[in-house]
């Protein structure tokens, strides 16, 4: 069936340091959504890629989606204590209502 | 945050007891998801709905079955539920063509 990895599973950096996780699918999507899970709280949605090769960015946050629409990055610069969290990338089930999440990156920032 | 709440927050039972957990909203969406989370294994997907009476397995969905009778309430039953069933529950719910919002989650401890 169709899944979606994520790479790395964690990642410890010190406060300051640029951070990088990558998802990758089976199949090609449609779109990618990229969710932000606080230790504790619920996943919230971060943004959606929909276009081959898009580039989006949110303040130090930077998200790519790749020209086959296969795999997606989220790049953060210089980490802060707030960044801390889990980040999973959610793709569409090809023909259904649903979507496949990655197994998600948990990220440590070192103060 | 959307209005979305589950019901209860926190339940501790034994095994081989039905249990049901609830979630409603008050946003009128049409997709309605339950997922459970659990350490190495991200957010999977148990059912979803995507109307009234029209819901789908995803899965994880052996030993839960699930109700929408109505738009603002997804209810999750565990039939006779099982220490593996230890879990974190979340229900989502997802306008067309939109991102997922995230209830606060149900915390569930069989014994």
């Amino acid at each position: 069936g169709q899944q979606v990895m994520q790479i790395p599973q964690y990642q410890h950096v010190q406060e300051g340091e640029d951070f990088t996780t990558y998802c990758n699918s089976s199949t090609t999507l449609s779109n990618i959504q990229w969710y932000k899970q606080r230790p504790g709280g619920h996943p919230v949605f971060l943004i959606q890629l929909v276009k081959s090769g898009e580039v989006k960015k949110q303040k130090r946050l930077t998200f790519q989606f790749g020209e086959a629409k296969k795999n997606s990055s989220l790049h953060i610069t210089a980490t802060q204590t707030t960044d801390v969290g889990t980040y999973f990338c959610a793709g569409p089930s090809t023909g259904t209502y649903k979507y496949i999440f990655g197994t998600g990156t948990r990220l440590k920032v070192l103060a | 945050d959307a209005g979305i709440t589950q019901s209860p927050r926190h339940k501790v039972t034994e095994t081989g007891t039905p249990v049901t957990l609830r979630c409603h909203q008050t946003e009128n969406h049409r997709y309605m998801y339950w997922y459970r989370q659990d350490p190495g294994h991200g957010l999977r997907l148990i059912h979803y709905s995507y109307g009234v009476k029209d819901t789908d397995k995803g899965e994880v969905s052996d030993g839960y079955s699930v109700s929408r009778s109505k738009t603002e309430d997804f209810l999750l039953t565990l039939e006779s539920a099982t220490s593996s069933q230890t879990s974190v529950y979340f229900c989502a719910i997802k306008p067309p063509g939109g991102e997922q919002f995230f209830g606060p989650g149900t915390r569930l401890t069989v014994l």
